[in-house]
């Protein structure tokens, strides 16, 4: 089945305690994201990646660090975890396509983070 | 991605028809729309897409205003399970068309 798989689903840590958040998907699609939800805000990205070796911010990148050595994997580290990175955290994949505007992405299920 | 204005929320009977309307007056030519929607506990999932034409799929049918500057999402038979929220975000070609921004969307609840 054609899919984008995170883990942990969740996870509860403390304050300054390095994690990471892992995404898979088994679609080889080139573009991958990671979007944090949190109440009133909606869906923000925070990076995204074009290809292998290849990473940039999005809207919301403090505090947080990804890195894609292989195709089907895009990582999230925190390096040092602060209660404002409290959210619900989602990994998202598509192709690459020509016309790029019709991009469709595939989500996966959600990491809910808690940090005290 | 230009700015998108939908409804907070709606509500539909069961088994009714849902139209979900969308607002985008400063859509470019280039501008595709693009409908998500996410279930309770759930990420979001892909409903549909279009440039120009109407558009239609097993999930729903998008109509797109002649102008562009609006359209709207059709849910032909509302079941419980379509209760979500539903996004409504124009993506843009070329560069910086892979950032897809997520509006508050509106919330769907369908009474049975």
């Amino acid at each position: 089945e054609a899919q984008v798989t995170q883990n942990p689903r969740y996870l509860i840590t403390v304050t300054g305690k390095k994690l990471t958040v892992t995404c898979s998907q088994n679609m080889n699609h080139e573009y991958m994201s990671w979007y944090r939800q949190d109440p009133g805000l909606g869906l923000r990205q925070i990076y995204y990646s074009m290809n292998v070796e290849v990473t940039d911010k999005g809207d919301v990148p403090e505090g947080y660090k990804v890195s894609r050595k292989e195709k089907r994997n895009f990582p999230l580290i925190l390096e040092s975890p602060s209660p404002n990175q409290t959210s619900l955290y989602f990994c998202a994949s598509s192709f690459l396509q020509g016309t790029s505007g019709a991009n469709v992405l595939t989500f996966g299920a959600g990491s809910r983070l808690t940090v005290l | 991605d230009a700015k998108t204005t939908q409804p907070n929320s709606m509500e539909s009977n069961e088994e009714e028809p849902v139209h979900l309307p969308c607002n985008h007056s400063t859509i470019s030519g280039t501008d595709y729309i693009h409908w998500y929607r996410q279930l309770p506990s759930q990420g979001p999932e892909y409903v549909i897409h279009g440039l120009t034409s109407n558009v239609n799929n097993r999930m729903a049918s998008l109509a797109i205003a002649e102008d562009r500057k609006s359209s709207t999402l059709i849910l032909h038979r509302a079941t419980l399970r379509d209760a979500a929220v539903y996004y409504c975000i124009l993506k843009t070609t070329g560069a910086g068309s892979y950032q897809l921004t997520f509006g508050k969307g509106t919330k769907l609840s369908v009474i049975p």
